[in-house]
Order: structure tokens, then sequence, then C-alpha cells
């Protein structure tokens, strides 16, 4: 079974600052991770993905993760924030490349001016 | 680029009543998911569906079935609809050709139950 645990229900950061969007996985098989967002009244959209090639992946709109196993972390960061990234992130985990995904409950990223 | 349609973006229903949700990919995609999303409980699972007339339940299913008659369209059915199943609904597909395969979401739909 997998299970995905997102740090901050909330996390708030001025434009320009570093953003850093914690997920810890749990998996009892090699995982493929993702990182979704969702922008108020959308659906997902896929941001970025690891599936056990590099650990460093990068994704759109400048956001990347790194998949580190010993810590079963793939926290998605960014070096400076726009007001256009507000919007809620999913991090999610799949046992294969297509079943299901199992997700974190999200974090709502709030970008100040 | 991959489209997941739902046909209905905001319903409103009363209790009692039967529901459907359609969803309908254009990617020939063989897996199809309704996931159901809540304010602090993120998405969960209700149903999955591998084929054409085939249905798995996800983390939910209870109050809910599916239905896959055509490989493009996946529907949620509510049988009876109650004010505890308000919520936003999400349709998904996925090939299953390779691994590490994107899964598509649909825009969602509000569902509010009176």
């Amino acid at each position: 079974a997998q299970s995905v645990t997102q740090l901050g229900s909330h996390v708030s950061v001025s434009e320009g600052a570093l953003v850093l969007l914690r997920c810890n996985y749990s998996s009892s098989v090699p995982p493929y991770l993702f990182w979704y967002v969702q922008y108020p009244n959308q659906g997902l959209q896929l941001l970025l993905k690891y599936t056990s090639a590099a650990t460093l992946v990068k994704g759109i709109n400048g956001f990347e993760a790194e998949f580190k196993k010993s810590e079963t972390s793939f926290h998605l960061t960014k070096p400076s924030a726009h007001m256009r990234d507000a919007a809620e992130y999913f991090c999610a985990v799949s046992a294969s490349g297509y079943s299901t995904l199992t997700f974190g409950k999200g974090t709502m990223l709030l970008v100040s001016p | 680029d991959v489209k997941v349609t739902q046909s209905s973006r905001y319903l409103v229903k009363r209790t009692g009543e039967k529901v459907f949700l359609e969803c309908v990919q254009d990617m020939d995609h063989e897996n199809m998911f309704w996931y159901r999303q809540d304010p602090g409980l993120g998405l969960r699972l209700i149903y999955f569906s591998y084929d054409v007339k085939m249905k798995e339940k996800g983390d939910i299913p209870e109050g809910y079935s599916v239905s896959r008659e055509k490989k493009e369209r996946f529907s949620l059915i509510l049988e009876s609809a109650s004010t505890n199943q308000t919520s936003m609904y999400l349709c998904a597909s996925t090939s299953m050709q390779g691994v590490g395969n994107t899964i598509y979401f649909g825009e969602g739909s509000w569902l509010t139950v009176v």
C-alpha cells in the first residue's frame, strides 16, 4: 500500500522568494511520484513526475523536484515565486506507471506581492 | 493534446435523486478513474476501470456505482444522492502502454445535493 504526506496545508511566500513544498511517501515497491497543480475551479495539471530515471526532475513553470530514496521524500521547489503560482499543489504516488494514484491532502501556496 | 471531458461542470440535485456524471476521453486510454475531492482530504479514489465493462472499487465506493460500456466513456452513478455526497468529482484517464504514464484529469464536476 502507498501513502503520501504533505507537510503544511498552507504555505505563504513573497513574490520572488524560494518555494518549497514538502512531500514524503510510503511505498512497498519502487514508486512513481507525481506533482500536480490545481488552479481555482479547474482540474489537475501535471507539473512533473519521477519514473526511476534521473532523481532531479524538472517540470513546467520552473518547478523541479528531487527524489531522495533514503529520506522517502519528493519535495517540490521553485527558485523564485510568481503571483501566478498561487494554487493548490498535490503530491501523488503510484506503485506502477499506470495504476491508481494515491494523493496527499494538498498544499495551498499563497504568494504575496 | 489529451482531452478528458466531464459533461456537467455544476449540478444541483435533491436528496434521493439518481445522478449521472459522464466522462469522455479522446486518447483511446484503457484506464479511467473517478476521484472525489474535498477540502482538507485531497483526492480519494471512488472507482476505476481497466477495460470496457470492467470496474474495480477504490477507497470510497459506498453509495456509488460506475458504468463503462464504451472504451472512451466512464460514468459515475449516485443511485440515491445524499447531502454527504456534495463534492467535486474528477474523472481521469491514462494509457496502459509503457510505464510512468501521466494521468490526465478533466475539469471537474461540482455536485451539490440539497
